[in-house]
């Protein structure tokens, strides 16, 4: 129990359409990150926030976006959706273990399915 | 893209077996660690290794490093049917950012 929550945990979506994706932490933990997982594959870093401001960005184009709460909570916005974007989203708050790591504690993921 | 590689993609063991799966990367690290997902789920840390060390211990679970040839191997001893999973290995390119790149992950099946 990582205490990390996502919601919702399935949804469909048609192409084109835009979706929004939910986590929220009972950790404390002030940073958060988003990761894509396609089916077989490994998660994919999107973007990191940090008290509210986006520090960090993999190789996602714009339409994927963000935003952290005062409470830490965050949210993933995709626009336009494309049949591509069909994967597993993983939310993960940070553990910072004395400044030479940080493990991630995961939420179980919301699975989007695009048609 | 994926940082590291697992290897092998797939494994089948016995319960009672040691399974051994490795991982390769491309960047100086500060860490690597290995996490576990169930059948689709969200993922569990196992373990942390830091760049200045060569091997750790976390119950059944060793894990090696080795900086030089930028690999790292997860061994789990005894393994148990519970134990099945997929296994990821996790590294931050560019220290303290917490913006890790995960492998490509290898498929653990343990028959009972």
């Amino acid at each position: 129990e990582t205490g990390v929550t996502q919601s919702p945990t399935h949804l469909i979506k048609t192409r084109g359409q835009q979706v929004t994706l939910r986590c929220s932490s009972q950790s404390g933990h002030n940073t958060v990150s988003w990761y894509q997982q396609a089916l077989g594959q490994g998660p994919q870093f999107i973007f990191q926030y940090y008290r509210e401001e986006e520090n960090g960005r993999g190789n996602f184009p714009p339409r994927f976006s963000g935003l952290q709460f005062p409470n830490y909570s965050s949210e993933l916005n995709v626009n336009a959706l494309e049949l591509d974007d069909s994967a597993l989203y993983l939310c993960a708050t940070i553990h910072i273990t004395g400044g030479l790591g940080g493990e991630l504690f995961f939420g179980e993921g919301s699975r989007l399915t695009v048609l | 893209s994926q940082q590291g590689e697992e290897d092998p993609q797939a494994l089948s063991i016995q319960e009672g077996e040691n399974a051994t799966m490795n991982c390769s990367y491309k960047t100086s690290i500060n860490n690597l660690q290995w996490y576990r997902q169930n059948s689709g789920r969200g993922l569990v840390h196992l373990i942390l290794i830091r760049s200045n060390e060569r091997e750790k211990h976390s119950g059944r679970l060793r894990v090696t490093l080795d900086t030089s040839k930028k690999s790292s191997s997860l061994l789990i001893t005894a393994s148990r049917a519970a134990d099945t999973a997929s296994y990821f290995c996790a590294t931050d390119p560019t220290s303290g950012t917490y913006k890790y790149i995960f492998g490509t992950g290898t498929r653990l099946k343990v028959l009972a």
